[in-house]
């Protein structure tokens, strides 16, 4: 099965709502890495977390070691907030490899 | 400025051939490595590499060789290209040896094989 579990697939949102994206992972996740993977294919670092929380504007994203779980908050969504997210964990096992999940595509509309 | 470069940005290759892609990174980093995105599977690792060091290799092909010929550089060989290997090809880069390895990534090189 998948390593890193993503959910929603695909979320739909309008201006000014908030949702949360989430990965459940299945390796025993050291680091979680979210990005946000532009229309234009280049992926933009959002976070990079040991177990705990960090804040960015609009953006909150915590990452519990112990349940598996990471989540990516958005708050006040706008346009440009459009994409595809994705979380990467790192584990023990492998150098420095991020292990991915298959994505959350995000569109907001006015 | 681009910290990571990749060349180029778009290529189009005949089944059977071989070409090279190319990275550099100008963040001072001591780690590199190689992912792949395609239409079937979600972004994958395949390479890293620390002070121009091979420490993993997840690619099950020996078509697919890196090059480190500077710190700062990871190039990727791909020999006897198949319609299979089309997909946009990351580098990315890290630092070691801080505790913090979180990873940047290169704008891509889209490869389709025809």
């Amino acid at each position: 099965g998948d390593k890193v579990k993503q959910s929603p697939s695909a979320l739909s949102l309008q201006e000014g709502t908030n949702s949360a994206l989430r990965c459940n992972f299945s390796i025993a996740a050291t680091t979680v890495q979210w990005f946000l993977q532009n229309p234009r294919g280049s992926l933009i670092n959002l976070f990079y977390l040991v177990p705990g929380t960090k804040e960015n504007g609009r953006l909150k994203s915590a990452f519990d070691s112990k349940e598996s779980y990471s989540t990516l908050h958005i708050r006040d969504a706008q346009l440009e907030d459009s994409g595809t997210y994705f979380c990467a964990a790192e584990a023990d096992s492998g150098y420095n490899k991020l292990t991915f999940g298959k994505g959350t595509v995000l569109l907001v509309s006015p | 400025d681009p910290k990571i470069i990749q060349k180029p940005k778009y290529l189009v290759a005949v089944t059977g051939s071989e070409k090279i892609l190319i990275c550099e990174q100008y963040l001072g980093h001591n780690a590199m490595y190689w992912y792949r995105q395609s239409a079937k599977k979600p972004l994958e690792f395949m390479f890293s590499y620390s002070y121009q060091k091979l420490m993993d290799n997840q690619t099950a092909s020996s078509r697919f060789q890196p090059q480190s010929s500077k710190k700062n550089h990871l190039d990727l060989q791909i020999t006897a290209l198949k319609p299979d290997d089309s997909a946009t090809y990351f580098c990315a880069s890290s630092q070691t040896g801080t505790g913090v390895y979180e990873q940047y990534f290169g704008p891509g090189t889209r490869l389709t094989v025809l």
